[in-house]
């Protein structure tokens, strides 16, 4: 079945680490893959994605995130973490244009 | 602010009512997505309108119904309430029809069924 991964539920760093989130996908067909966020309090927003080309997408904020293909994954990345980056983050997937699946999101809970 | 609104903020109510939330997208934006989001399912997509047609149907309940108007906006109904219906409702909307898109989410509607 379609689906995606987010093997991290609850993240906790001290401000400067850095960060790694996992997202996996299961689909054989073409993909665009998404990272949303959802500060606390705030809505979703998009950090990032990936449409096509450049395997390796910056986003917002110093968030960048690899697309590899071969491994079904789309893991996200910062260098050094900033409190502010205290939030919830969604992988997200649309299966064949029907309906975008969203992971069940990884909670970062960032130390100063 | 995404320029999504939604209408009410938080809704309490009992068991076997109706609600019905509200949804306004961005300016432009013909796509209105309804997601909803509670601790045990996550973020599930529920329905797609796109130009006042229904385009795309996911984990929609039977007793939940969708409708976009020709203004755009969108409102979501929900009937025969049960307690597992508490959740976090999202409205989304984005240019176009097609998934590839970046999609705008409102605020979300707080939904506590008593």
């Amino acid at each position: 079945a379609q689906s995606v991964s987010q093997h991290n539920h609850h993240v906790i760093l001290s401000e400067a680490a850095s960060l790694e989130l996992g997202c996996n996908y299961s689909y054989g067909g073409t993909v665009n893959l998404f990272w949303y966020v959802q500060y606390p309090g705030q809505h979703l927003q998009l950090l990032l994605k990936y449409f096509s080309g450049d395997p390796l997408v910056k986003g917002i904020k110093g968030f960048e995130a690899e697309f590899i293909k071969s491994k079904f994954s789309f893991n996200l990345r910062k260098p050094s973490v900033q409190w502010s980056d205290t939030a919830e983050y969604f992988c997200a997937v649309p299966f064949g244009n029907e309906k975008l699946t969203f992971g069940t999101g990884t909670r970062l809970t960032i130390i100063p | 602010d995404s320029g999504v609104t939604q209408t009410p903020k938080h809704l309490i109510t009992a068991t076997g009512q109706r609600v019905t939330l509200r949804c306004s997208p961005r300016s432009g934006d013909l796509s209105v997505y309804w997601y909803q989001q509670s601790l045990d399912q996550g973020l599930q997509f529920l329905i797609q309108y796109y130009n006042g047609e229904e385009r795309a149907k996911g984990n929609i309940l039977e007793r939940f119904s969708a409708q976009q108007f020709p203004d755009l906006h969108s409102e979501l109904n929900l009937s025969s309430l049960e307690l597992g219906d508490s959740a976090l409702y999202f409205c989304a909307s984005s240019v176009v029809a097609e998934l590839y898109n970046e999609q705008f989410f409102g605020p979300g509607t707080r939904l506590t069924v008593l």
